[in-house]
């Protein structure tokens, strides 16, 4: 079934180390994102790609780094410069001019 | 960076009632959409707007494309317990370095009681 996978669902970090998020998608979209949510928040924008080995900054991409080298995947990097990592990162692909579809997420905990 | 007004932040309502949310943004934007979230998932989109105007049905849902295309409605009638969720609505522009991102309200927790 076509759909946009990401991995793991749940990650402890402890602090001062860089974890990478996977997302995986087969549905063929150009796009894919990043957005992280807080507890009671809506979903701010870390990072986004339009097209394999481009990507953009979102409204929050400080300590964070991303990388679009398949147009299938785009793995999220959480680097020790982020001071407040513990969220829930979410993944999302779509085609141009089209609604995205989001991933199950990944709940990330700094220990 | 923008956000979009949503309201109401949070509604509890009784089975069998309709419910009413909405957004609105100071600018335009080419698509509307509405998510639903459940605690623990990825938002799951329910129905998107493409054209000013546009009155679009999904099942119980029904929402509408601002004619300013600055703001959209969702209606869900005869809410059932299974309707209990956060709902997004977001806004996507065309053209330009904003092709394709979507920006977010802040969401209106839904919860029906039987």
């Amino acid at each position: 079934d076509g759909g946009i996978t990401q991995s793991p669902k749940y990650l402890f970090r402890k602090e001062g180390q860089n974890v990478t998020l996977s997302c995986e998608q087969n549905l063929n979209h150009d796009a894919m994102y990043w957005y992280r949510q807080d507890p009671g928040q809506g979903l701010r924008l870390i990072y986004y790609s339009q097209i394999v080995n481009d990507f953009q900054k979102g409204d929050i991409a400080e300590g964070y780094s991303v990388s679009r080298e398949k147009k299938e995947s785009f793995p999220l990097t959480v680097t020790s410069a982020q001071k407040n990592p513990t969220a829930f990162y979410l993944c999302a692909s779509s085609k141009p001019g089209q609604g995205a579809f989001f991933g199950q997420g990944t709940r990330l905990t700094v220990v | 960076g923008q956000q979009l007004n949503q309201s109401p932040q949070s509604m509890f309502i009784q089975e069998g009632e309709d419910v009413s949310m909405n957004c609105t943004s100071s600018s335009i934007f080419n698509t509307w959409l509405w998510y639903k979230q459940e605690p623990g998932e990825g938002p799951v989109l329910l129905i998107a707007l493409y054209k000013a105007g546009e009155l679009t049905s999904n099942g119980r849902l029904t929402a509408q494309f601002g004619i300013t295309r600055k703001d959209s409605f969702l209606n869900i009638s005869a809410s059932i317990p299974s309707d209990v969720g956060i709902y997004f609505c977001a806004g996507q522009r065309a053209g330009g370095t904003s092709y394709g991102k979507l920006t977010f309200g802040q969401g209106t927790i839904l919860t029906v009681h039987p």
